[in-house]
């Protein structure tokens, strides 16, 4: 059981070039984020979704795009990079809460650098 | 204005005594609150969590309180240990969704033997 797996673990862009973070979960869960850890601010939701097919944005979510095909990937894409953009990313997942607690599993993050 | 704050300063501590961290809001209303431990080039870890009406919660060493009328929740170690050293993050949760959180900066906690 792996988790939530990010890739890649380190990144370094110039401004302008495009990338997709990869996401992937194996626990079936309904929901998936995408967070942004800057020093300082703590972590600050990008994107969410609450199933394949339904994306909402988060607080910061402008230079972002995410889609959900399927239940298991949810990839955030930069379509032109920016310094202000250079952050470490953290995608998790969880259960949409009903009476279970609905805690989050992070992966390891992605430290991404726009030169 | 909406704001989750946490101790500003890293908490410097001898292993075996008490940590305390505090996390305050404004102008939320959380159902819930969450707990989260971050390691150095790791992502967050779920600890605890404590609904609107439970006043603590408690898991082997740790606990934890939750003021609603304050707008405050206190996370406990106790018997600190030089392993408990982290960031120790708070998080809110509106509605009870794990991937919709609001997340204080978190603090720095330091053990030393």
């Amino acid at each position: 059981n792996a988790g939530v797996t990010q890739t890649p673990k380190f990144q370094v862009l110039k401004t302008g070039q495009s990338m997709t973070l990869q996401c992937a979960q194996d626990m079936n869960h309904e929901y998936m984020s995408w967070y942004r850890q800057d020093p300082g601010m703590g972590l600050r939701l990008i994107h969410y979704s609450v199933g394949a097919g339904i994306t909402d944005q988060g607080e910061v979510p402008n230079g972002y795009n995410v889609s959900r095909s399927t239940t298991e990937d949810f990839p955030l894409r930069l379509l032109s990079a920016a310094p202000s953009q250079t952050s470490v990313y953290f995608c998790a997942s969880s259960r949409l809460g009903t009476s279970e607690v609905a805690e989050a599993f992070f992966g390891q993050g992605t430290r991404l650098t726009v030169v | 204005s909406q704001k989750i704050e946490q101790n500003s300063e890293a908490l410097n501590i001898q292993e075996g005594k008490t940590a305390t961290l505090t996390c305050n809001y404004t102008n939320y209303s959380p159902a819930y609150l969450q707990w989260y431990r971050q390691d150095p080039g790791r992502g967050p870890v779920f600890l605890l969590l404590i609904r609107e009406n439970e006043k603590e919660k408690r898991k082997e060493r740790l606990k934890v309180t939750f003021d609603t009328t304050l707008k405050q929740s206190l996370f406990h170690i106790t018997a600190s240990q030089p392993a408990d050293s982290a960031t120790y993050l708070c998080a809110l949760d509106l509605y009870n969704q794990g991937g919709k959180l609001i997340f204080g900066q978190g603090t720095e906690l330091s053990v030393k033997p």
